[in-house]
């Protein structure tokens, strides 16, 4: 039961344009979602995230939108550049119990970004 | 701010032994989560400790247990290993009620190879 899923296992990109990554989402009872980048023999970075009561959140070159009713996310990264290129994860906070809370991922995303 | 650290690096065991694997928190973090992320999944949750007791399980059997102690340092014990407890092992560390989400910081991870 895949509850987060990342349809796209790899995207390829020329230096400067936009890459845009995909997340669908099953359970309507996420109210945190955020995204992390994972270089080779390092472990996941958080890069951006957002509340299920917003539609968008911008850092930068990262924005991150929010379709609540088609349980869709994206990550847009503009322009993008070659330090760019690793593995991207889609993940939701569920609340556990009492303070804790829990991370679902994706499967995860390689991003090339070409120069 | 050191940031997490995990050991080893790699591990290489037989099917029926045990092994831990070990994780220092990032500087002034008091929660440990521990995730396994088995070749082309995203990491999937095992469990959470706070002030040294587990708090929060995944779908995991009791085999995998874990301990915290008074640093909040953490290691994660799995028994009877199996072919399939082959993954990388990720521990990440977080300060509970910091945020709604409680963002997580992740290590490098232990590459565990079960022969």
């Amino acid at each position: 039961d895949q509850q987060v899923k990342q349809n796209s296992p790899s995207l390829s990109v020329q230096e400067g344009r936009i890459s845009i990554l995909n997340c669908d989402y099953t359970n309507s009872m996420f109210d945190y979602f955020l995204w992390y980048k994972k270089y080779p023999a390092e472990g996941p970075t958080f890069l951006i995230s957002i509340s299920s009561i917003k539609d968008k959140n911008e850092d930068g070159r990262f924005t991150v939108f929010l379709n609540k009713s088609a349980k869709h996310l994206s990550l847009h990264i503009v322009p993008s550049q070659p330090g760019d290129s690793a593995v991207y994860f889609c993940a939701a906070s569920v609340y556990v119990s009492s303070g804790t809370y829990k991370y679902i991922f994706g499967t995860g995303t390689r991003l090339k970004v070409l120069a | 701010e050191t940031g997490v650290t995990q050991s080893p690096t790699h591990l290489i065991k037989t099917r029926g032994q045990q092994v831990t694997l070990r994780c220092s928190s990032q500087s002034g973090h008091n929660t440990v989560s521990w995730y396994q992320q088995a070749l082309g999944q995203g990491p999937q949750f095992i469990f959470q400790y706070y002030r040294e007791e587990e708090n929060g399980r995944g779908n995991f059997p009791p085999r995998f247990s874990g301990l915290q102690f008074p640093n909040y340092s953490s290691e994660l014990n799995v028994n009877a290993l199996e072919l399939d407890d082959s993954a990388l092992y990720l521990c990440a560390s977080s300060l509970r009620y910091r945020s709604l989400y409680n963002e997580q910081f992740f290590g490098p991870g232990t590459r565990l190879t079960v022969l």
